[in-house]
Formats: structure tokens, C-alpha cells, sequence
């Protein structure tokens, strides 16, 4: 089983919509959780990080872990094109070493 | 806000051929930067963590002797694929911290697309 499982999509969604990306995880010892976003030929940039669980807002980005569930979101709102992007969970027991999900592909249609 | 910089951003070779790619932090000092390897449709995984004046720490199933790293100063990691072959056509990508400096600090370069022919 893999340490962190992500429907790597694609997912195709019209302008303004709201888009929710998920990641399951099989170890309880997981305490920090990221969402990357990256473009295409070009490497992840941070979006939100959750340090334990809880909720996290940021702009129209929302980032919910739900530790009981081994499950964390990334909501988007008011989808744009610009959002159009792969997007990457990542966790770590640490803080330095991360294992990441295979990431979602998110098209967002003007 | 922290920049990794990493070179060159693709790279086609010969098969047999070594390539150095390159990661530096511009604006920060880093003592340990990490480097991922990512196949099509597939997770990064870690291959190694790069530790600033010491041996790199490398992930179980990475043969040390074929990517050699190198990370002699602060600002400046190298991992040199040596005698590459086409199953090592990826995408690399490094990162560095800046330790919290910068919204928990792990900075990504923007990947080097190694095409090995």
C-alpha cells in the first residue's frame, strides 16, 4: 500500500466553479501536510501547509486535515484558468522528509 | 521570498554520458537540500538528501555510485547522473530550506528534464 494514495484525475471543471482535491494516508504519524501546485515542466510551488489537523484558509485555497480519517482537501473557489495546474499532496512525519501523492491534473474551462 | 535555482532546466544526452545538474538557493543559505526524481503520471520520490559539507543520505533503491552529489557550499548542490542510460530519462527536481523563513520554507527548483538517448 502506498504511503499516501491521490486520484490523479484529470478533472475538468467550468470557470467559478469549486474544486476539491482529496489524499488518503495510511500512516497515523503523519503531522505536517502540504498542497503543491505545479505547471507543467516546472517544479512544485507551496500553496498551503497544516501542521497537525484542522482547517486553513488562504484567499479562495481552504485546506482541511482530517487525521481521524487519515484524509486532508484542498478546496479551491471561484475556480479560475490560471488554476489550471497538477496538483500535489505531500506529508511528513518530520517536516523534512516528504512522501507525496501522484498528484490530481485540474482543468479549469473558461 | 526564497529561490531555488536549478540548471539546466532539460538536458538531452548520449547514452553512457554523465550530466551534472545543478541547485543553488539565491537568497538564503541551505545545509540540507533534497533531491526527487519524477516519472510521468507518478509521484516525486526522494533520492537523496544532501547535507552541506558532509555524504549524502540516499533513499533505499538509489545507487549512490551512479547519481553522485555533491554539496560543497551553502548555496550549491550537484547530482551528476554518471553513464546514464534511457531508464533515467526524468524529472529532477531539488529543494532547499530556508528554515521557516518563508510560509515553512521548502523551496523547489523548477526541475531539470533529463532526456537520455
Amino acid at each position: 500500500q502506498k504511503e499516501v494514495e491521490q486520484d490523479p484525475g484529470p478533472l475538468s471543471v467550468p470557470e467559478g466553479a469549486i474544486v476539491s482535491l482529496n489524499c488518503t494516508y495510511s500512516n497515523s504519524a503523519f503531522q505536517y501536510f502540504m498542497w503543491y501546485r505545479q505547471y507543467s515542466r516546472k517544479g512544485p510551488e507551496l500553496l498551503m501547509y497544516t501542521y497537525s489537523s484542522g482547517n486553513k484558509e488562504d484567499g479562495r485555497f481552504t485546506a482541511q486535515v482530517d487525521k481521524s480519517s487519515k484524509y486532508i482537501s484542498l478546496f479551491i473557489r471561484d475556480s479560475q484558468p490560471s488554476d489550471s495546474a497538477t496538483y500535489l499532496c505531500a506529508m511528513s512525519y518530520t517536516g523534512n522528509q516528504f512522501y507525496f501523492g501522484t498528484g490530481t491534473s485540474l482543468t479549469v474551462i473558461p | 521570498g526564497a529561490v531555488v535555482s536549478q540548471h539546466p532546466s532539460w538536458v538531452i544526452c548520449k547514452s553512457g554520458t554523465s550530466v551534472k545538474i545543478e541547485c543553488r538557493s539565491l537568497d538564503f543559505q541551505a545545509t540540507t537540500m533534497f533531491w526527487y526524481r519524477q516519472f510521468p503520471k507518478q509521484s516525486l520520490m526522494l533520492m537523496a538528501t544532501s547535507n552541506e559539507g558532509s555524504k549524502a543520505t540516499y533513499e533505499q533503491g538509489v545507487e549512490k555510485d551512479k547519481f553522485l552529489i555533491n554539496h560543497a557550499s551553502l548555496t550549491l548542490s550537484t547530482l551528476t547522473v554518471t553513464s546514464a542510460h534511457p531508464e533515467d530519462s526524468s524529472f529532477y527536481i531539488c529543494s532547499a530550506s530556508d528554515h521557516g523563513a518563508t510560509n515553512y520554507g521548502y523551496t523547489f527548483g523548477s526541475g531539470t528534464r533529463l532526456t537520455v538517448v
